[in-house]
């Protein structure tokens, strides 16, 4: 079974840029998340899905991120125009329950 | 709001030896507790979970407990090998597990010397 992907595996971007990650979860999870760790600090929750519904948003940082998956599938996240403090490592998780996390690799998301 | 502690932020210990980590949540209501290791250039990797209604839970090597009154959850390496040196997180969730929101701790840095 194949694990989660993510793409890219690192990003740099400037200030005021936007980027997109995108997040492929383990075929048949309907649960997928959206995590974040900066600056070697905790791994802080962003968002959850359940297939294509936003079950819960509430760790989203403010309105520069959209966070979609069309089709209950792939998963895309959009920083719109980047900041430096967005800088740090995305994951991506998929579950077939919300118990289960399987993480992805991440993206490292460096904005200059 | 709620949050996990996790101590220590790092840890070096011989090979063969024990290492213990320790966390404390908040949230009474928290009722699923997995246990990620991060190694250098990968994703958290899932090594253990423990659920409310249980105590103790062991895996090979690895064992956690939880003492839910304390709000306590520890892991336990036993035999360490420096295969386990890597970062280590902890994490509860927000409320019942039904939510799937986990709340981490800082994070450990276990170094296993040979």
């Amino acid at each position: 079974e194949a694990g989660v992907t993510q793409f890219p595996s690192h990003s740099v971007i400037e200030k005021g840029q936007t980027v997109t990650l995108r997040c492929d979860p383990i075929s048949g999870h309907d649960n997928l998340y959206w995590y974040r760790r900066v600056m070697g600090k905790e791994i802080k929750f962003l968002l959850h899905f359940v297939k294509e519904s936003k079950q819960d948003e509430s760790g989203m940082p403010n309105n520069r991120f959209l966070a979609e998956r069309t089709g209950g599938t792939y998963s895309t996240l959009k920083v719109q125009p980047a900041e430096l403090e967005d800088s740090g490592v995305y994951f991506c998780a998929s579950s077939r329950t919300p118990r289960g996390q399987f993480f992805g690799p991440g993206t490292r998301l460096t904005v200059l | 709001g709620e949050n996990v502690e996790q101590h220590p932020s790092t840890l070096s210990v011989q090979e063969g030896d024990s290492a213990v980590i320790k966390c404390t949540y908040s949230d009474s209501a928290s009722n699923y507790f997995p246990w990620y290791k991060q190694e250098l250039g990968k994703g958290p990797q899932l090594i253990i979970d423990i659920r409310s209604n249980v105590g103790e839970k062991k895996d090979q090597r690895i064992a956690v407990t939880l003492n839910k009154t304390a709000k306590h959850f520890s892991l336990h390496i036993t035999e360490t090998q420096p295969e386990d040196s890597a970062v280590y997180f902890c994490a509860a969730t927000h409320g019942s597990s039904n939510t799937g929101k986990l709340i981490f701790g800082q994070g450990t840095t276990l170094q296993v010397k040979p």
